[in-house]
């Protein structure tokens, strides 16, 4: 069984500032990770995702993310926030069994607000 | 333009009447997903489908239905059997549904259902 921990349901930043999104999973298996970003009454849009390799992931936006096995974390991050970037943010786990359905487990989520 | 369209963006609905939710894409793609998004609740996944003719339960399937009698095609019905059927539906769908790479899914905008 996989599960996501997003910590901090909503969170403030001012513009220019950096943005870090938190997000811990726990798997049985070496997860695939992604990240996703949900505009008001919007479906949700890629941000970036880890399988293999590089644990350092850059995603649009100026997003990135880095998979740290160790603390089972992967969390988002922004050098400068824009205004645009306001939106909930959701992570996600899916453990690469062979032969199943693609399933992932998302986090709550976490409300992202950027202030003038 | 490739995608996925989900209709109507909005539905209202009786108490104990059957509605059902469509969700088309045109990106090829074998499997298809409805997930039900509640505030702070982040998405629970409902059906998933791998292929046509072939569809599983997820985690909250009870007072659902779904077909999957062609590749673009994946309804949802929320029956009078689902006691608190207002949330936000989203459908998604993603590549290949066997072997070890993850798959990104990719999602609708979305429909809103209220009872009333």
């Amino acid at each position: 069984a996989q599960s996501v921990t997003q910590l901090g349901s909503h969170v403030s930043v001012s513009e220019g500032a950096l943005v870090l999104l938190r997000c811990n999973y726990s798997s049985s298996v070496p997860p695939y990770l992604f990240w996703y970003v949900q505009y008001p009454n919007q479906g949700l849009q890629l941000l970036l995702k880890y399988t293999t390799g590089a644990t350092l992931v850059k995603g649009i936006n100026g997003f990135e993310a880095e998979f740290k096995k160790s603390e089972t974390s992967f969390h988002l991050t922004k050098p400068s926030a824009h205004m645009s970037d306001a939106a909930e943010y959701f992570c996600a786990v899916r453990g690469p069994s062979s032969g199943s359905a693609r399933q992932l487990t998302f986090g709550s989520g976490t409300q992202l607000t950027v202030l003038p | 333009d490739g995608g996925i369209t989900q209709s109507p963006k909005y539905l209202f609905r009786k108490e104990g009447q059957n509605v059902t939710l469509s969700c088309e894409q045109n990106l090829n793609h074998d499997a298809m997903y409805w997930y039900r998004q509640d505030p702070g609740q982040g998405l629970r996944l409902i059906y998933y489908s791998q292929i046509v003719n072939d569809f599983q339960k997820g985690d909250i399937a009870e007072g659902y239905s779904v077909s999957r009698e062609k590749k673009e095609s994946f309804p949802l019905t929320v029956t009078s059997a689902q006691k608190n059927p207002t949330a936000f539906y989203l459908c998604a769908s993603s590549m290949a549904s066997g072997g070890v790479r993850a798959d990104t899914q990719y999602f609708g905008p979305g429909t809103r259902l209220t009872v009333l």
